[in-house]
């Protein structure tokens, strides 16, 4: 079964530390791939996604992901973090060519940021 | 305008109650989508509606039961819920170009359900 992984449950940072959120996937076959951050009491939101093309994709906000195929990654990162970014972040996944969108997400990385 | 909009934000009720779930979105979208969000876990997939039919079915109880009235409403019809279906109820759209598409999910800000 297609499976998201995310390994960093919670990651704690001081403002202006670099960000890196790693995301792997399992299914061998084409994805798509999306980060989507859920800030405290809002919706999930998207960051940005990845269809095709450049493996390196920018999203909103000044996060950057990149797709590194031959190791079904696809992690998310940021130069310079700000406390506005204290929120969960997930990473979803789902099959190309498939009939209907069925994401399925990593478990979510806590992400505090200390002023 | 990327907005889902969802009612109500809080629902409590009772193991025999009936309530339902609203969501509308009008971005022209026509697959729609209920996820099931428990505390501390990411959204796992309910339905998936598309051309207002149903088109997933992830095996979910059938004390929930999805409609599409039309192609900007989406409810999720609740009878003799369980506690352990307390959880923040996702709804979501998407253009729904069909296979090979380039879909992106937009998600409302969901309804936190709680049964008594």
């Amino acid at each position: 079964a297609q499976s998201v992984s995310q390994h960093n449950h919670h990651v704690i940072l001081s403002e202006a530390a670099s960000l890196e959120l790693g995301c792997n996937y399992s299914y061998g076959g084409t994805v798509n791939l999306f980060w989507y951050v859920q800030y405290p009491g809002q919706h999930l939101q998207l960051l940005l996604k990845y269809f095709s093309g450049d493996p390196l994709v920018k999203g909103i906000k000044g996060f950057e992901a990149e797709f590194i195929k031959s190791k079904f990654s696809f992690n998310l990162r940021k130069p310079s973090v700000q406390w506005s970014d204290t929120a969960e972040y997930f990473c979803a996944v789902n099959k190309k060519n498939t009939g209907f969108q069925k994401l399925v997400f990593g478990t979510g990385t806590r992400l505090l940021v200390s002023p | 305008d990327t907005e889902v909009t969802q009612t109500p934000k809080h629902l409590v009720m009772g193991m025999t109650n009936k309530k339902s779930l609203k969501c509308e979105q009008h971005m022209g979208h026509r697959a729609m989508y209920w996820y099931k969000q428990k505390a501390k876990k990411p959204p796992e997939l309910m339905f998936v509606y598309s051309y207002e039919k149903l088109s997933i079915n992830e095996s979910v109880p059938s004390r929930f039961s999805p409609e599409c009235p039309n192609s900007s409403l989406l409810n999720l019809h609740l009878h003799a819920l369980q506690p352990e279906d307390s959880a923040l109820y996702l709804c979501a759209s998407s253009e729904g170009r069909g296979p090979g598409a380039t879909d992106t999910q937009y998600f409302g800000p969901g309804t936190r359900l709680t049964v008594l």
